[in-house]
C-alpha cells in the first residue's frame, strides 16, 4: 500500500525540540521529493521544508532557517524533521507530504501528527 | 516568501459556478508553472485537485479547471455541489530561492 506514515502525536515544552517521522512505503522512495507542512489550529498551510531523499539536498522556508533540520534514512525510507526553540506558535498538525504521480504537486499525504507546545 | 493572496471566502448556489484567485509575485506564481490547488474538508489532509496551473490528476472531477495570468492563478469550480463545501488553498514553486509557498485559503460555502 502506498503511503506515508507519522509518528504520533507530542506534547512538548516552550524551549524544548521535537522530532517527527515520516516513514515511505510502497513506492520507491529516493526517487521522489519529501515536503512537510504544518497547519497552526483554525489556520491555513504552511510550507515547511523539502528533501531529496537521493541527495539529502534540503531547501527551507525561510522564517524557519536556523530551526528546522531535515534528514532522511534510506534503509528504513524514513525522513526526520526537527524543530527546535519552540513557541507556542509552533503548535500544528504537520503533514510530511510527496509527489509521487511526478506531477509537480502534492499528490500523496501523511496522516499529520499533532503536536503541541505548552508549559 | 509570503502567503500568496486568497480571497477568504467565496460562495455559490448548486449549479453554479464559482472561481477563486491566487495572487502573488512575479518571483513565485508569475514565474513557474507549479502551481498547484488542494481541497481541504475539516479534520482532513489536504487533497491535490489542480497541478501545473491547469492539469486534473486523475479521478479528479472536470468540475474543477485552473489557469493563470501574469502573477494570478485562478481556480473555477463549475456546477457546484454540496460536497465541494471545502477550504481550498493554492500553492506556488519560486525558483529562487527553491521554495514553496501556499496561499491563505479560501473558504466555498455552498448556499
Amino acid at each position: 500500500q502506498v503511503q506515508l506514515v507519522q509518528s504520533g502525536a507530542e506534547v512538548k515544552k516552550p524551549g524544548a525540540s521535537m522530532k517527527v517521522s515520516c516513514k515511505a512505503s510502497g513506492y520507491t522512495f529516493p526517487n521522489f521529493h519529501i515536503h512537510w507542512v504544518r497547519q497552526a489550529p483554525g489556520q491555513g498551510l504552511e510550507w515547511m521544508g523539502i528533501i531529496t531523499p537521493t541527495t539529502g539536498g534540503r531547501s527551507y522556508a525561510q522564517r524557519l532557517q536556523g530551526r528546522v533540520t531535515m534528514t532522511r534514512d534510506m534503509p528504513t525510507s524514513t525522513v526526520y524533521m526537527e524543530v527546535s526553540s519552540l513557541t507556542s506558535e509552533d503548535t500544528a498538525v504537520y503533514y510530511c507530504a510527496t509527489e509521487i504521480s511526478g506531477t509537480g504537486g502534492f499528490d500523496l499525504w501523511s496522516q499529520g501528527a499533532q503536536v503541541t507546545v505548552s508549559s | 516568501q509570503s502567503a500568496l493572496t486568497q480571497p477568504a471566502s467565496v460562495s455559490g448556489s448548486p449549479g453554479q459556478s464559482i472561481t477563486i484567485s491566487c495572487t502573488g509575485t512575479s518571483s513565485d506564481v508569475g514565474s513557474s508553472n507549479l502551481v498547484s490547488w488542494y481541497q481541504q474538508h475539516p479534520g482532513k489532509a489536504p487533497k491535490l485537485i489542480i497541478y501545473e496551473v491547469n492539469k486534473r490528476p486523475s479521478g479528479v472531477s472536470n468540475r474543477f479547471s485552473g489557469s493563470k495570468s501574469g502573477n494570478t492563478a485562478s481556480l473555477t469550480i463549475s456546477g457546484l455541489q454540496a460536497e465541494d463545501e471545502a477550504e481550498y488553498y493554492c500553492c506556488s514553486y519560486a525558483p529562487s530561492p527553491n521554495t514553496y509557498s501556499f496561499g491563505s485559503g479560501t473558504k466555498v460555502t455552498v448556499l
